[in-house]
């Protein structure tokens, strides 16, 4: 079946780069998602990407995707501590009808001054 | 500002009891979903509905039933509330895809069953 798969954990030092790296197995997908989840709060989208594009900017976010090999990046410029969060990748999978999506396990990130 | 709104933050239940968490969304969305998150295991599916009375299951619905009499509302119910069932719960909200822009999602109820 579907799956994503994250690493569970990152460390970085503040006003480093961070990379969150993330693989699928669903070539169909539509889009893939970022979510950053902050401690005690629910879910909130960072960004998306459209699958016939390769790269998405957007301030200090970037996101890479590798559709030969299903990898998905996320990387965050100039690290701030309230960067600290689980960062989720996400996955559509399914009909055009449902909109579901497969989450990962998430990446526990924290940063360090 | 649009809104996913879970009725509690915070629960404790017994062993054994009926449990309601509530999820109200004023985006007039079609789709809504549960999930549970629990450490190391990430979001799984609980049920999911993308039309009023209609409900699907999803990856984990053992233990589990929904509600979805009114297209804002989505209610997931324990029957007989469980210690396994001790979780974190978080509702979304989306569109119908084809105009897929990911979910919304409420602040989440952390749920214990003692």
């Amino acid at each position: 079946g579907e799956d994503v798969e994250q690493s569970l954990f990152l460390s970085v030092r503040e006003g480093d780069s961070s990379v969150i790296n993330c693989t699928y197995t669903d070539s169909s997908s539509t889009y893939l998602y970022w979510y950053k989840q902050e401690p005690g709060a629910g879910l909130q989208l960072l960004t998306y990407i459209f699958s016939n594009m390769d790269m998405k900017q957007d301030q200090r976010l970037t996101v890479l995707l590798n559709k030969k090999d299903k990898h998905l990046s996320l990387r965050i410029a100039d690290t701030q501590t309230g960067d600290s969060a689980i960062y989720f990748c996400a996955e559509s999978i399914g009909s055009s009808n449902t909109g579901k999506l497969i989450f990962g396990q998430g990446t526990t990130s924290q940063v360090k001054p | 500002d649009v809104k996913v709104t879970q009725s509690s933050r915070y629960l404790v239940k017994r062993t054994g009891e009926k449990v309601f968490l509530e999820c109200v969304q004023d985006m007039d969305h079609e789709n809504m979903f549960w999930y549970r998150q629990d450490p190391g295991l990430g979001l799984r599916l609980i049920y999911f509905s993308y039309d009023v009375k209609m409900k699907e299951k999803g990856d984990i619905p053992e233990g589990y039933s929904v509600s979805r009499e009114k297209k804002e509302r989505f209610s997931l119910i324990l029957e007989s509330a469980s210690t396994n069932q001790t979780s974190m719960y978080l509702c979304a909200s989306s569109l119908l895809a084809g105009i897929n822009y990911g979910y919304t999602f409420g602040s989440g109820t952390r749920l214990t069953v003692v």
